[in-house]
């Protein structure tokens, strides 16, 4: 299965610390997104990372991929109230859809 | 920036009624997708579209079917709704590469009685 599985499901943290989220897979990938979701809204895309590619830095966020491991992490830094949300990683294969996991509930605390 | 609505954020059926969501994409999108979202099992595909008429079923197509008459617009319609269809439901939209970010749309509340 191309689907990503989070870990841990539920992260709870106070304001200006890191969050770290992590993702597996199972299969072999062109890239990798990751995705976050506030309370009943749709989804939003943070960032893509190819598979040729180990790091990428988007504001305060950084993922990493690690193609041998089959893993990805994303780190949030200084973490803010507006940070809680769930967020959700999507491998991608050859193929046309992506496949989504049940996503890490992150609760940031004033 | 690329919106993506869909027509009601909440919706009531009883069971046995037709029932249709729509979708609507601004970006002249080619691919359309349609996902049911409930708790604990995440983000589960249903149907999707990669051109105008084309449409390939997801993972749960079962009591589901869609609609994809102009690019723009992408229906979902539950032929004779279930209760266990009640769920919420998320249409995104992509562009013709794969390495393309999906937009999703806020979704609908669906509520089967």
């Amino acid at each position: 299965s191309q689907q990503g599985e989070e870990d841990p499901q539920a992260l709870s943290i106070q304001e200006g610390e890191n969050a770290t989220m992590n993702c597996s897979y199972k299969t072999s990938i062109n890239n990798l997104q990751w995705y976050r979701q506030n309370s009943g809204r749709g989804l939003v895309h943070l960032i893509l990372i190819r598979s040729n590619e180990r790091e990428k830095h988007s504001g305060r966020l950084r993922v990493t991929l690690d193609t041998s491991k089959k893993s990805s992490s994303l780190l949030i830094t200084a973490s803010r109230a507006a940070d809680t949300a769930s967020y959700f990683c999507a491998p991608r294969g050859g193929y046309n859809k992506l496949i989504f996991g049940a996503g890490t509930r992150l609760a940031v605390h004033p | 920036d690329v919106k993506v609505t869909q027509s009601s954020r909440y919706l009531v059926k009883r069971t046995g009624e037709k029932v249709f969501l729509e979708c609507v994409q601004d970006m002249d999108h080619e691919n359309m997708f349609w996902y049911r979202q409930d708790p604990g099992l995440g983000l589960r595909l249903i149907y999707f579209s990669y051109d105008v008429k084309m449409k390939e079923k997801g993972d749960i197509p079962e009591g589901y079917s869609v609609s994809r008459e102009k690019k723009e617009r992408f229906s979902l319609i539950l032929e004779s709704a279930s209760t266990n269809q009640t769920s919420m439901y998320l249409c995104a939209s992509r562009g013709r590469l794969n390495n393309q970010p999906q937009h999703f749309g806020d979704g609908t509340r669906l509520s089967i009685l």
